[in-house]
């Protein structure tokens, strides 16, 4: 069974910094591309970050990027998201979620759609 | 960067009901479009992607159709468990991935 499960949330400061990180199992972890997705208080949801399966693509929303840094290590099978400068629109319940498809085998069948979602982690920035 | 905008915003049924739900896309993303179900508290759920392939596990009653830029999600007979807020999300052209602003399917 695959399983996302995201950690690291919490309340901070403006321009204060937080590490989320996302342990997965149930899969072949290095297989595939994971991204972020946020969702703020009451409202809909935004894509912010994509890392290919090797971690050798990298892309950001316009609205985090040069301030959040995506990352992953295949061998630990985890994901991670180092925030810096943050501000109060970046409050949200933050989900890692893998794509549709994958790049093992030689070839890569992945599609940008989010076939598999971890539970959340809310990060809350207010003084 | 390519808008989705669904509607309507809220769609008010009974079960048994047939829910038709729009996506429009702001320019031509050919098949490339995929729909969520989010019910209160759990995370998002793919239900369809390329516009009319279901996912695994998901029930018969869930259907997509469209292409270019008008798509729409069809739940034929509603269960009690259908009510939620469903998204649209487009992968044609990015970064950035893109999601519509959401369709709440409440009970009547």
């Amino acid at each position: 069974e695959v399983q996302l499960v995201e950690s690291g949330g919490g309340l901070v400061k403006p321009g204060g910094s937080l590490r989320l990180s996302c342990a997965a199992s149930g899969f072949t972890f290095s297989y595939y591309n994971m991204n972020w997705v946020r969702q703020a208080p009451g409202k809909g949801l935004e894509w912010v970050s994509s890392i290919s399966s090797s971690g050798s693509s990298i892309y950001y929303a316009d609205s985090v990027k040069g301030r959040f840094t995506i990352s992953r290590d295949n061998a630990k099978n985890s994901l991670y998201f180092q925030m810096n400068s943050l501000r109060a629109e970046d409050t949200a319940v933050y989900y890692c979620a893998r794509e549709l498809g994958d790049c093992g085998g030689g070839s890569c069948s992945s599609a940008e759609y989010f076939q598999h979602w971890g539970q959340g982690t809310l990060v809350s920035v207010s003084s | 960067e390519i808008v989705l905008t669904q509607s309507p915003a809220t769609l008010s049924l009974s079960p048994g009901d047939r829910a038709t739900l729009s996506c429009r896309a702001s320019q031509s993303i050919r098949s490339y479009l995929a729909w969520y179900q989010q019910r209160p508290g759990q995370a998002p759920r793919l239900l369809i992607y390329d516009a009319s392939n279901r996912a695994t596990g998901i029930p018969a009653r869930f259907s997509g159709s469209g292409s270019g830029t008008d798509f729409t999600l069809t739940i034929s007979t509603l269960e009690p468990e259908d009510f939620a807020v469903y998204y649209c999300q487009q992968r044609s052209n990015w970064p950035p991935l893109t999601f519509g602003g959401g369709t709440k399917v409440e009970m009547k």
